[in-house]
């Protein structure tokens, strides 16, 4: 069964750094999207992207944040300078391209990143 | 106004009981009510999901009831097993038909199902 990965599993950073979380959506879906969830807390929306450009963004995702679809598989998160309160858990998901509201988001096992 | 609320966080259930998680919603604007399953290491999955034209679905074991004038729906699990110890999320979005639809989560509900 197809389904979305992530990599790396666990990342570990020094605050001010930046990095890369990358996932693979299934290959034939075209709506992506990430998601973010800090420990014990509610899982959050951050962006959603389609035909190379963002749909939608939250009031998370400020000028530190950044996505990609650098070749036609990959679909990366970037945080520029990241800051303790970055540490969480994100989730990649993609959807098909129906552009239902019902269409599943099919989500990654997701990347923890720690920021010290 | 965006926020979904979702009691209790935790769960503990007799193998064979009824779970019950229940959700409450702020937004009138949302039509669109799904439920997540997530095990440990996994992101999370569709369960169910439901439109609030009507008061309940059923799929298997899994019941969504809804009540639009409350602005509550609730997952009801029959039945309940082991397997099913889990996370479970419920959600809510727009059906704005702009193709793409964020998720807005409650906290999750950690269900634990007990021999």
């Amino acid at each position: 069964e197809p389904e979305v990965t992530q990599t790396p599993s666990h990342q570990v950073t020094q605050m001010g750094q930046e990095v890369i979380l990358r996932c693979v959506p299934i290959s034939n879906h075209l709506y992506f999207y990430w998601y973010r969830q800090i420990l014990g807390q509610k899982v959050e929306f951050l962006v959603s992207f389609y035909n190379n450009e963002i749909s939608e963004k939250s009031e998370i995702f400020d000028d530190q944040f950044s996505v990609e679809r650098p070749d036609g598989s990959n679909f990366t998160l970037k945080i520029r300078s990241t800051k303790l309160e970055d540490s969480a858990m994100y989730f990649c998901a993609s959807s098909e391209a129906s552009g239902m509201v019902e269409d599943e988001q099919f989500f990654g096992p997701g990347t923890r990143l720690t920021v010290l | 106004q965006q926020q979904v609320k979702q009691s209790p966080q935790s769960l503990i259930v007799q193998k064979g009981g009824i779970s019950i998680i229940n959700c409450a919603y702020e937004n009138t604007a949302f039509d669109y009510f799904p439920w997540y399953q997530q095990f440990p290491g996994k992101g999370p999955a569709l369960l169910i999901a439901i439109r609030p034209d009507v008061s309940e679905k059923k799929e298997g074991r899994f019941t969504i009831s809804f009540n639009k004038s409350a602005k509550q729906f609730s997952l009801h699990i029959m039945d309940s097993q082991p397997g099913d110890s889990a996370t479970y999320f419920c959600a809510a979005s727009i059906d704005s038909g702009a193709g793409s639809y964020q998720l807005t989560f409650g906290k999750g509900t950690k269900l634990s199902v007990i021999p």
